[in-house]
């Protein structure tokens, strides 16, 4: 079955840069999705296709995928950020949809 | 905006069975494939069931397979889920999901989730 990959936690101080990381198996060639999931809540969509933005997400949030790894960016980080983040795809050879382990954004 | 809302869940023995229901409100069901995920004490996410916007088209996680049987009602908008011969794995926030349109395979709008506890 396929794999999904992801660092267990990343951190960054407030106004940087924060990159996660998705790898997979030729996962350029399917379709990522983020989520982003703060303590005592549901996940929330934040990226789809990729790279496209569900309405209200701010721009701030971008996502990229290429050869084995797709990266979700977080750009001027903020306190509000801070959250489990996962990547999400649809493995068509199992019909299965697929769960990275998720990766805890702290902002320091 | 769309409502998704899970209940049924509690504590139930090992071994026992339990009903989930998702009532879903504020968008068309039919037009919508719907998918069960589930998280575990302090884990990650676990996709647990995906089912067709007619009910045709189902698929199961191997982990639940020939345990779970997932199901709808379209005439009142409710996804349900069978769980059967449980075990303390089973153990999880059940979330009851929403399949995207336009943007394939992605969950656009979650329920607030129902736990189930296995457990003697």
């Amino acid at each position: 079955s396929y794999v999904l990959t992801q660092p267990p936690s990343v951190s960054v101080a407030p106004g940087k840069t924060a990159r996660m990381t998705c790898g997979g198996n030729n996962i350029g060639s399917k379709s990522v999705h983020w989520y982003q999931q703060k303590p005592g809540q549901a996940p929330v969509l934040v990226i789809y296709s990729d790279s496209d933005r569900p309405s209200g997400i701010p721009e701030r949030l971008s996502g990229s995928n290429s050869g084995n790894t797709a990266t979700l960016t977080i750009s001027r980080v903020e306190a509000g950020d801070e959250a489990d983040y996962y990547c999400q795809v649809w493995d068509s050879s199992s019909d299965h949809v697929v769960f990275g382990g998720g990766t805890k954004l702290t902002v320091l | 905006q769309v409502q998704l809302v899970e209940s049924g869940g509690g504590l139930v023995k090992p071994g026992g069975s339990l009903r989930l229901s998702c009532a879903a409100s504020r968008f068309i069901f039919s037009d919508y494939y719907m998918n069960w995920i589930r998280q575990a004490p302090g884990k990650g996410l676990e996709w647990i069931s995906q089912i067709s916007s007619s009910g045709s088209s189902i698929y199961y996680a191997d982990s639940v397979k020939g345990r779970f049987t997932v199901s709808r009602d379209n005439a009142k908008n409710t996804l349900f889920l069978q769980m059967n011969s449980l075990r303390a794995e089973d153990t999880a926030v059940y979330y009851c999901t929403r399949e995207a349109l336009t943007a394939e395979f992605s969950l656009d709008n979650w329920g607030p989730g129902s736990l189930v506890t296995v457990s003697s």
